[in-house]
């Protein structure tokens, strides 16, 4: 059954670049009819989609994040990541990745368990 | 952006109710693109609903989805006390995809 796993540094310093990455083992991530995902949300707060990239590197993003984001795959390893720069308090989130499937339907219908960054000094 | 309102807020009804959410989007949307999740305490966001009506397979019969246009319901016909969480919509009709600000079912 295919699973995704976040992995990354927990803390960041304000200013710094946050770097995640999402491992998808049992499956491919070289599917024509999925994109891979980020999503993160605030503690006690809503989700926010942040973009999302298919296998072959095409990229789609939040226009709010746009300036500051960078997902990218590795169809090698099976994983893609994302970057975020110039980190504030305010990106202090858990972040997931997920994997959105398309078609007639779109949805996100597999999801890691997400990590929790902190950005703090 | 689409904003999806969700209502209410937060929802208070007994295991054995039925319960009704509501998610409402500032423009039309395609039923083919909204969604809805539940989230527990903790956990990732678990796919209920995509195509506004359609269930996974593992998903009970309970949970059904409804509407169209700017309009979308989630009706949980009788609650267990597992379904007692946060639930989202999501649409996928237009860039960002945006998630409404949740409904909290919670145990009166």
């Amino acid at each position: 059954q295919l699973q995704l796993q976040e992995s990354g540094p927990g803390l960041v310093k304000p200013s710094e670049t946050l770097s995640l990455t999402c491992t998808v083992s049992g499956g491919s991530i070289s599917s024509s009819t999925h994109y891979w995902g980020w999503i993160r949300q605030p503690p006690g707060k809503g989700l926010e989609w942040i973009g999302m990239i298919y296998y072959s590197g095409s990229t789609y993003y939040n226009p709010s994040l746009k300036s500051r984001v960078t997902i990218s795959v590795d169809t090698s390893k099976n994983q893609f990541s994302l970057n975020l720069s110039s980190v504030t308090a305010a990106d202090t989130a858990v972040y997931y990745c997920a994997r959105l499937t398309t078609g007639a339907y779109w949805y996100f219908d597999l999801w890691g368990r997400g990590t929790l960054v902190t950005v703090s000094s | 952006e689409i904003v999806l309102t969700q209502s209410p807020g937060t929802l208070s009804l007994s295991p054995g109710e039925r319960a009704t959410l509501s998610c409402r989007a500032s423009q039309s949307i395609s039923s083919s693109y909204l969604a809805w999740y539940q989230q527990k305490p903790g956990q990732a966001p678990r796919l209920l609903i995509y195509g506004a009506s359609s269930r996974p397979t593992d998903i009970p019969d309970t949970f059904s989805g409804s509407g169209s246009g700017t309009d979308f319901t989630l009706t949980i016909s009788r609650l267990e006390p597992e379904d007692f969480a946060v639930y989202y919509c999501q649409q996928y009709g237009s860039s960002p995809y945006t998630f409404g600000q949740g409904t909290k079912l919670e145990i009166k």
